[in-house]
């Protein structure tokens, strides 16, 4: 079974600062998928990001980018320019190859807080 | 295309109470999923199905039914609300590749349902 490990529960940054939230994870498979997710106070799940495994290339979505680092299994969320609207929970979740057919794994979550 | 729905979004039960969380999705999606999220916690898998009329456990199955007669529905069973089923539930649903490999399948969530047993 996977796991996956948030080890910041909490994270205050000041507007238009760069924030990075950490993120590991452990598996015996060799390709799967990683992303992370924002849940705002609404509780709606948004998917910011994700990644393969087999894709070398960190992913980037406009402000929010990865670092994926395969052999150490770390794969951290850098928002930049973080705005007000940032403020959430953000959740690194894992998925094994196949389709997903056996959902997703999720870690803890870091509650981040953007002050203005 | 309204996606995933849940009702109802809010519910209180009694110890011993049952009930059944509803899950709708619009999109043709084949495979469905059902988690909770405990405070302070990530959601955590309930049980899943990857079709009509197949449907397997996931990391917290116990005190929980599904059934999955339709492409469209996927609802969750509480027999004999416990305090320890209080949580916010999700629906999920993504199109699934049956063949595997390397198919990624964005998982779309409904908006959530709270559940409060006292």
């Amino acid at each position: 079974a996977q796991t996956v490990t948030q080890s910041q529960p909490e994270m205050s940054v000041q507007e238009a600062e760069t924030v990075t939230l950490s993120c590991t994870y452990d598996t015996s498979e060799s390709n799967y998928y990683l992303f992370w997710y924002k849940q705002p106070p609404s509780r709606q799940m948004i998917l910011v990001i994700r990644q393969e495994a087999y894709k070398q290339q960190n992913a980037t979505e406009n402000r929010f980018s990865v670092n994926f680092q395969k052999a150490a299994k770390s794969f951290s969320l850098k928002i930049s320019d973080s705005q007000l609207g940032d403020t959430a929970m953000y959740f690194c979740a894992f998925m094994k190859p196949g389709g997903g057919a056996d959902g997703l794994t999720f870690g803890k979550g870091t509650h981040l807080i953007i002050q203005p | 295309n309204a996606g995933v729905t849940q009702t109802p979004k809010f519910r209180i039960l009694k110890i011993g109470q049952s009930m059944t969380l509803q899950c709708t999705q619009d999109m043709n999606h084949n495979y469905m999923y059902w988690y909770r999220q405990d405070p302070g916690m990530g959601l955590k898998l309930i049980y899943y199905s990857v079709g009509a009329g197949i449907t397997d456990k996931g990391e917290v199955p116990n005190g929980y039914n599904v059934s999955r007669s339709t492409t469209e529905d996927f609802p969750l069973r509480l027999e004999l609300a416990a305090p320890s089923q209080t949580s916010v539930y999700f629906c999920a649903s993504s199109y699934g590749h049956q063949m595997g490999g390397y198919h990624y399948n964005e998982q779309f969530f409904g908006p959530g349902t709270r559940l409060t047993v006292l």
